[in-house]
């Protein structure tokens, strides 16, 4: 069983609407939880990311650790097509200098 | 500028060829990362270095080797490329302490046939 598993998509959602992005983890000592965004053809970028516990917003996009449930979520609220992309989570351990990823979920966003 | 270049940026080789990768990047982070790409299979871990002279095996390093040429450069070598090494290949690089915010390059999208 994989440390991190990630909901696989694709999804597709008009212009508009709430999207939320889901991973569930194994490992317990997982401090930091990030999602990355990657663009067709791009390499990842960082969205956000939140240590421990607790929801944390950031305009449009909000992330959110439930740790005793081992699972952490990304909501995107008004989503515009310009989010379409494949969203990774990714998880790490204090001082560990790795992360482990999820595998991805496509999102689409149509005008 | 990119902080975080990767040559070549599309390669195809074939079975039984070596092959490099390199990565270079002028951010000043201590920490770099290989990682292998595959469709729908998330980012997967090849190795990873510390410094210059801290190099560690990730989740999938067999056929795979690495050097740190300086703290801004990081090869990834196949040293006998095989079809299922097909991919695309991201290098990162981290701030040491901050490994949960990684600068990823463009990739190397590398085909064997």
């Amino acid at each position: 069983q994989k440390e991190v598993e990630q909901d696989p998509g694709p999804l597709s959602v008009p212009e508009g609407a709430i999207v939320s992005l889901n991973c569930t983890y194994s490992n317990s000592a997982f401090q930091y939880f990030m999602w990355y965004r990657q663009y067709s053809r791009k390499g990842p970028e960082l969205l956000m990311y939140t240590y421990s516990s607790g929801n944390k917003e950031d305009g449009r996009f909000t992330a959110q650790v439930d740790k005793s449930s081992k699972y952490i979520s990304l909501f995107i609220r008004d989503s515009q097509p310009s989010d379409s992309a494949t969203y990774l989570c990714a998880m790490s351990e204090t001082n560990a200098g790795k992360s482990t990823f999820g595998d991805g979920t496509t999102l689409t966003v149509k005008p | 500028d990119a902080d975080v270049t990767q040559t070549p940026r599309n390669r195809i080789t074939k079975t039984g060829k070596r092959i490099m990768l390199e990565c270079s990047q002028t951010k000043g982070h201590d920490r770099m990362y290989w990682y292998r790409q595959d469709p729908g299979l998330g980012l997967r871990l090849i190795y990873y270095s510390f410094d210059v002279k801290d190099i560690n095996k990730g989740e999938i390093s067999d056929g795979y080797s690495v050097s740190r040429q300086a703290q801004a450069k990081f090869s990834l070598s196949l040293e006998s490329a095989i079809p299922n090494q097909t991919a695309l290949y991201f290098c990162a690089t981290s701030e040491a302490g901050t490994d949960y915010e990684q600068y990823f390059g463009p990739g190397t999208r590398l085909t064997v046939t």
